[in-house]
């Protein structure tokens, strides 16, 4: 079955500091991979994603996220931390199937202090 | 949240009754969906639509409906069956089921006492 896990319930960071965010998957198959963000009672945004190709991925908002196939990694990173980057993130991967489904991780709060 | 409007955004309802959440895209998309969140859960799928006047069941569809009678629109009713109403619920669209991301509605928090 496949699968996405976020390790982490919540990352701190200093503004201004490199953050992380990780994301493990499972699949069968090519992994299409995503990063999405949420800000309180809000919906969710979209960030990045793989599909093939460059390992480095940028995105939105000076995001940006490093494919590993060997370690089944997606990792969120940026360079500095802003306070306004604090948020839900989740990880997800498209399901196998033709369903265009989604499998969500769990989501990490991001905290960014100032 | 792009061209996607879920109305309303918080919704009480008394246990027993049914609601139906709004979902309406103007993006020309073909592919809708309808998620539930929980805290601490993520995101499960509870239906999605290809195209219009068919819809497929998610992982967690019991207890709830779906329509699909117009491109636009993809309304979900929850029903008294459905045991744990309250969440938040999120409507996303994508072009079709082949295009990889889907674009997300500001959700709709119901709560059932």
């Amino acid at each position: 079955a496949q699968s996405v896990a976020q390790p982490e319930d919540q990352v701190n960071v200093a503004e201004g500091n490199p953050l992380t965010v990780k994301c493990t998957y499972s699949v069968s198959g090519n992994p299409y991979l995503f990063w999405y963000v949420q800000y309180p009672n809000r919906g969710l945004q979209f960030l990045l994603k793989y599909i093939t190709g460059d390992n480095l991925v940028k995105g939105s908002y000076g995001f940006e996220a490093e494919f590993n196939k060997s370690q089944t990694s997606f990792h969120l990173k940026k360079p500095s931390a802003l306070v306004s980057d604090s948020a839900l993130y989740f990880c997800a991967v498209r399901d196998a199937g033709n369903t265009g489904k989604l499998i969500f991780g769990q989501g990490t709060t991001l905290q960014v202090k100032p | 949240d792009g061209g996607i409007t879920q109305s309303p955004k918080y919704l009480f309802r008394k246990e027993g009754q049914n609601v139906t959440l709004s979902c309406e895209q103007n993006l020309n998309h073909d592919a809708m969906y309808w998620y539930r969140q929980d805290p601490g859960q993520g995101l499960r799928l509870i239906y999605y639509s290809q195209i219009v006047n068919d819809f497929q069941k998610g992982d967690i569809a019991e207890g709830y409906s779906v329509s699909r009678e117009k491109k636009e629109s993809f309304p979900l009713t929850v029903t008294s069956a459905q045991k744990n109403p309250t969440a938040f619920y999120l409507c996303a669209s994508s072009q079709d089921l082949a295009t990889y991301e889907q674009y997300f509605g500001p959700g709709t928090r119901l709560t059932v006492t």
